[in-house]
């Protein structure tokens, strides 16, 4: 159980261009998804919470208006990367959190290649 | 948030135990410990979670002693794909649950 699901898993893009990453807990509702970013030999960095029905509460240093996220149902959270530059390419990774109970752990994606070229 | 702190890297030979510990002095009441495992291009994946004492399951134990300032992962007779990256978190769990990722220790296992 508890499984989250992420797609695409690897995308290539052109620089100017908007990509969106699609999260979904595909056996539990998740009224909070957490996104992450990794560089290459670095840990996961925390980019923006989402709760269902709410807007996003971005981590300090992360630009709301070109990472948006959106989490319109308890089982799918979007991050959309607007106007991608090659600085943006990272891995991205979600998790989520559901109501199955309060000390449940986290279930993180598979993650999401962006290349910018 | 608690700050976690961990070895950068170990090493290990097939079959033996690997202990890794995590330090986090400023943990909180309600705090939960908790330890992934990440190989590259893959996402974080749970391995245990505990709040204090031991905790075992079928791949790994959780040593918590009774001040909860550290833990201790406890990977028995380790194998070539066990190599990886671990992570220890302390947060709250579930739908409430804010993880902040420290370094990790990047377990390397021998033949």
């Amino acid at each position: 159980g508890a499984v989250v699901s992420q797609h695409p898993s690897w995308v290539i893009c052109k620089s100017g261009t908007s990509v969106k990453i699609e999260c979904r807990s595909l056996d539990f509702q998740a009224t909070t998804m957490f996104w992450y970013r990794q560089f290459p030999k670095q840990s996961l960095m925390l980019m923006a919470t989402s709760n269902e029905g709410s807007k996003a509460t971005y981590e300090q240093g992360v630009e709301k208006d070109k990472f948006l996220i959106n989490h319109a149902s308890l089982t799918l959270s979007t991050l959309t990367v607007t106007s991608a530059h090659p600085e943006d390419s990272s891995f991205y990774i979600c998790s989520a959190g559901g109501i199955v109970s309060y000390n449940s752990p986290l279930h993180f994606g598979n993650g999401t290649r962006l290349t910018v070229t | 948030l608690a700050k976690t702190t961990q070895p950068i890297s170990m090493d290990s030979y097939e079959g033996q135990e690997v202990n890794i510990t995590c330090s986090h002095n400023n943990i909180a009441t309600n705090d939960y410990i908790t330890w992934y495992q990440q190989f590259p291009s893959q996402g974080p994946r749970f391995i245990i979670q505990g709040y204090k004492t031991k905790v075992t399951n079928e791949v790994a134990s959780l040593f918590i002693p009774a001040d909860r300032k550290s833990s201790t992962l406890s990977l028995p007779r380790v194998s070539l794909s066990d190599t990886a990256v671990y992570y220890c978190l302390v947060g709250l769990s579930g739908n409430t649950g804010k993880l902040i990722f420290g370094q990790g220790t990047t377990l390397q296992v021998k033949p």
